[in-house]
């Protein structure tokens, strides 16, 4: 079962621009996580952001967490072609412990 | 750094066949992950071992399926016999503490069971 939703499910945009996709989920979390995946290989992690932390930087990715409304949301800044890739985001329970990934969003980057 | 290593990378097969799908984790890592990759399912954990313990097979869909992880550096995922519906991209990863770390993913095996 999935408990990430991620909006939107896909996303076009110009190099240069910022990308901005939005994570909900449903149950209390210890922590979220972000990934990307390319096209025919394995996921990547990108960021961990733990439920007391609200906003966590890395490079040109912002991360927030709002656990009050359950959501999360990864901000892309000055996107690039090699951007292009599939972002899910992973939410770990405190009742099941495990990582639920979500449906994913397909970003497209165009140069 | 090596990362995690899965083989073969693709693997076509005629139904009823046994399957085996392999993983080398990342050295140092105590906790290794199977996930399978649909279209229609999205990214579904199958088992993980802690310590090559099998601690959650709870996602495995079928007696079909079975794990194995007889040291720290080597796991196998067999499925026997295999079904047309098997068809998928199955992920192995590692962390170094169960799913409060980061998780380190191989590039998969396709599986095409025909």
């Amino acid at each position: 079962s999935q408990q990430g939703e991620e909006d939107p499910q896909a996303l076009s945009i110009q190099e240069g621009e910022n990308a901005t996709m939005n994570c909900s989920y449903k149950t209390s979390i210890n922590n979220l996580q972000w990934y990307r995946q390319n096209s025919g290989r394995g996921l990547v992690h990108l960021i961990l952001i733990r439920s007391n932390e609200r906003e966590k930087h890395s490079g040109r990715l912002r991360v927030t967490l709002d656990t009050s409304k359950k959501s999360s949301s990864l901000l892309i800044t000055a996107s690039r072609a090699a951007d292009t890739a599939s972002y899910f985001c992973a939410t770990v329970s405190y009742n099941t412990d495990k990582l639920i990934f979500g449906t994913g969003t397909r970003l497209q980057v165009f140069p | 750094d090596a990362g995690v290593i899965q083989s073969p990378r693709h693997e076509v097969t005629e139904m009823g066949q046994e399957v085996t799908l392999r993983c080398k984790p990342i050295s140092g890592h105590n906790s290794l992950f199977w996930y399978r990759q649909t279209m229609m399912r999205g990214l579904e954990l199958l088992i993980y071992f802690n310590n090559n313990v099998p601690i959650d097979d709870s996602g495995m869909p079928e007696d079909r399926f079975s794990a194995k992880m007889p040291n720290a550096s080597f796991s196998t995922l067999k499925i026997q016999p295999s079904e047309p519906r098997d068809s998928a991209v199955y992920f192995c990863a590692s962390s170094s503490d169960s799913f409060r770390q980061p998780q380190h993913f191989g590039d998969g095996t396709r599986l095409s069971i025909l």
